[in-house]
């Protein structure tokens, strides 16, 4: 079954560094996202990109983070200037985007941890 | 409003009972809704898509009330591998992003 992959499945850095998260959605896919999950929190959405572009995104989604698929298969999520409060189990998710409603699957997530 | 709202838990349940999870949205606008489960730590899965006229999978049926902006989960026989997180979800916005509630928390007792 096809699924959706991420590297790493934990990173640690710390305060101030810049992290790349990493993501290889479904092949035949057409919209991909990132969500975030603080731990006891719930999942929050932070982008959207389709046709090689951002579609659409959340006030999380502020200048200290970017998206980027450099190829046809890999989805990255850069995060500058990492804070505490960024750390937190990032999730990709892909889906065909149609027909409506199709079914968005979850990578297993990167787990963030700044200290 | 919260946009997606569901009672965090936790409901504690024996085997074998019947557990009801509830779930209210505030966008009118929504057209897909979804239960979601997450275990401890995993990534979110689907569990089932809710239609309008209701839809049953197993021991899992899902029913949808658009004129109250209600969503509903109901859980027969509950199983010891039924514990975890069940989250409402609501398919929103121009890219189909999903929108969570924070979720209900299920943990079936022997």
């Amino acid at each position: 079954e096809p699924e959706v992959t991420q590297t790493p499945s934990h990173q640690v850095t710390q305060m101030g560094q810049e992290v790349i998260l990493r993501c290889v959605p479904i092949s035949n896919h057409l919209y991909f996202y990132w969500y975030r999950q603080i731990l006891g929190q719930k999942v929050e959405f932070l982008v959207s990109f389709y046709n090689n572009e951002i579609s659409e995104k959340s006030e999380i989604f502020d200048d200290q983070f970017s998206v980027e698929r450099p190829d046809g298969s890999n989805f990255t999520l850069k995060i500058r200037s990492t804070k505490l409060e960024d750390s937190a189990m990032y999730f990709c998710a892909s889906s065909a985007g149609y027909p409506p409603g199709t079914e968005a699957f979850f990578g297993q997530g990167t787990r963030l941890t700044v200290v | 409003r919260k946009e997606v709202e569901q009672d965090p838990g936790p409901f504690n349940v024996p085997e074998g009972a019947t557990v009801a999870f509830n779930c209210t949205y505030s966008n009118s606008a929504s057209q897909s809704f979804f239960w979601y489960r997450q275990d401890c730590r995993k990534e979110p899965k689907l569990l089932m898509s809710v239609y309008s006229s209701g839809n049953e999978d197993g021991r899992f049926t899902a029913q949808l009330n658009r004129a109250s902006q209600y969503i509903s989960l109901l859980i027969r026989d509950s199983k010891l591998s039924d514990s975890a997180t069940y989250l409402c979800v609501v398919l929103g916005g121009a890219t189909n992003k999903l929108i969570f509630g924070t979720g209900t928390l299920l943990a079936v007792q022997p």
